[in-house]
């Protein structure tokens, strides 16, 4: 399954919303999607599986949602800390556990 | 707590073999449901799922590069070793091993606990 993520960056400024949008080239089973956010410098950290479900100790305003072949990650309001590099990730055919090409979220 | 930790060269010649380890503590690999991926992302650009070991020793690799990769287990020292042969210039990365907690016989196969990586630049 190819992973597409849109947009490759998207410019927005802290407190706005911004919406990540995965699309797979097929349906991803079980909707067995997750996403990860990764900083300079640092290992990704998962955000969200499941499609919908946050992972351990993750903010509220980080939700995600989708089904079927169309997936899509919300920041409700941009903290600082947000601007990073999102990549989704799909397990619902696996081996392989393939990534989508990312999309950085910058400050405008 | 878990933790894991890659160890490795951080320079390897062209056509030689790349052996990676990552130690990791706060589970077990003889649990079941639990496994551990190798993932390496080049410089700037997207993350490369490589390989994952499951609990019962069961093994998968990337397909296109099957041929060059051995990943296996020591469960009683609670490590993971990846080698790579051949390698190339186009292998330079930081990679990456990554916890998964399966729930088997749910297959989640999502990395929860990640190293903080390895860089690993191939150049004569």
């Amino acid at each position: 399954i190819l992973l597409t993520q849109s947009p490759g960056t998207l410019s927005l400024s802290p407190g706005q919303r911004a919406t990540l949008s995965c699309r797979a080239s097929q349906r991803v089973s079980s909707n067995y999607l997750a996403w990860y956010q990764q900083k300079p410098g640092q290992a990704p950290r998962l955000l969200i599986y499941g499609a919908s479900s946050r992972a351990t100790g993750i903010p509220d305003r980080f939700s995600g949602s989708g089904s079927g072949t169309d997936f899509t990650l919300t920041i409700s309001r941009l903290e600082p800390e947000d601007f990073a590099v999102y990549y989704c990730q799909q397990y619902g055919s696996s081996p392989p556990e393939t990534f989508g090409g990312g999309t950085k979220v910058e400050i405008k | 707590q878990v933790t894991l930790m890659e160890s490795g060269p951080a320079l390897v010649k062209p056509t030689q073999t790349l052996t990676l380890t990552c130690t990791f503590s706060g589970f077990s690999l003889s649990t079941t449901g639990m496994c551990v991926t190798w993932i390496r992302q080049p410089p700037g650009k997207a993350l490369e799922w490589l390989a994952r070991i499951d609990w019962d020793d069961d093994k998968h690799y990337n397909t296109s590069l099957t041929a060059r990769l051995t990943i296996s287990k020591d469960t009683s020292k609670n490590q993971v070793v990846l080698t790579m042969t051949n390698m190339d210039p186009v292998d330079t990365a930081t990679y990456y091993c990554a916890r998964i907690s399966s729930g088997w016989p749910q297959r989640e196969y999502y990395f929860d606990y990640w190293g903080q990586g390895t860089l690993v630049t191939v150049s004569s």
